[in-house]
């Protein structure tokens, strides 16, 4: 258990929908990631936020937007669904923002967009 | 794509038989690190080796860097059952994005 929590588990829902996944980091951890892991494109960065700042932009898509909140947990909106949105999100956190730091990942968060 | 290249794709080997995984990357890095993957899991950190570094041992695992080949190779010695999973290389480049690029992982297979 890596001390990140995702919700939900499982997310099924339609083309066009608008969904919501959860993060909650280790506690102590300021900074926040987020991951897509599909089968034809891999492991791709999305977005870090540290202590509630956007901290660096990878290929996320304008479709979809993230924030941290003020108690460090951080949300990943995902609006007008396709279907090549179905996906495993993950969630990572660390201690600090510097990519040297250890990243401890959720369990992750399955979309099927139908 | 900035993406580093694991090599074998998939790997199955016996329980107690030494496994190999390789790396390729493009351009310079600062550090380069290992996660491991159990099925439709989180990722776990394995092992993190700088650019300035040959050689790194983790228990079962060792983990060699070679910058002017821009390759790295996972060794884990003695492999068990529970090794079965998915073993990725994510780099931290020199320039650009302060953030790590994952590879396409290896599918690692050990039989009892």
């Amino acid at each position: 258990d890596s001390g990140v929590t995702q919700t939900p588990k499982h997310l099924i829902t339609a083309t066009g929908q608008r969904v919501t996944l959860r993060c909650s980091p280790r506690s102590g951890d300021l900074s926040v990631y987020w991951y897509q892991q599909s089968l034809d494109q891999g492991l791709q960065f999305l977005i870090q936020y540290y202590n509630g700042e956007e901290r660096a932009k990878g290929n996320i898509l304008e479709r979809f937007s993230a924030q941290q909140f003020p108690d460090l947990h951080s949300e990943l909106n995902l609006s007008s669904l396709e279907l090549g949105d179905s996906a495993l999100y993950f969630c990572a956190s660390s201690p600090r923002p510097g990519a040297e730091e250890t990243q401890y990942f959720g369990p992750g968060t399955r979309l099927l967009v139908l | 794509s900035q993406q580093g290249e694991e090599d074998p794709q998939a790997l199955s080997i016996q329980e107690g038989e030494n496994a190999t995984m390789n790396c390729s990357y493009k351009t310079s890095i600062n550090n380069l690190q290992w996660y491991r993957q159990n099925s439709g899991r989180g990722l776990v950190h394995l092992i993190l080796i700088r650019s300035n570094e040959r050689e790194k041992h983790s228990g079962r695992l060792r983990v060699t860097l070679d910058t002017s080949k821009k390759s790295s190779s996972l060794l884990i010695t003695a492999s068990r059952a529970a090794d079965t999973a998915s073993y990725f290389c994510a780099t931290l480049f020199q320039t650009g994005a302060n953030n790590l690029f994952f590879g396409t992982g290896t599918r690692l297979t050990v039989i009892p």
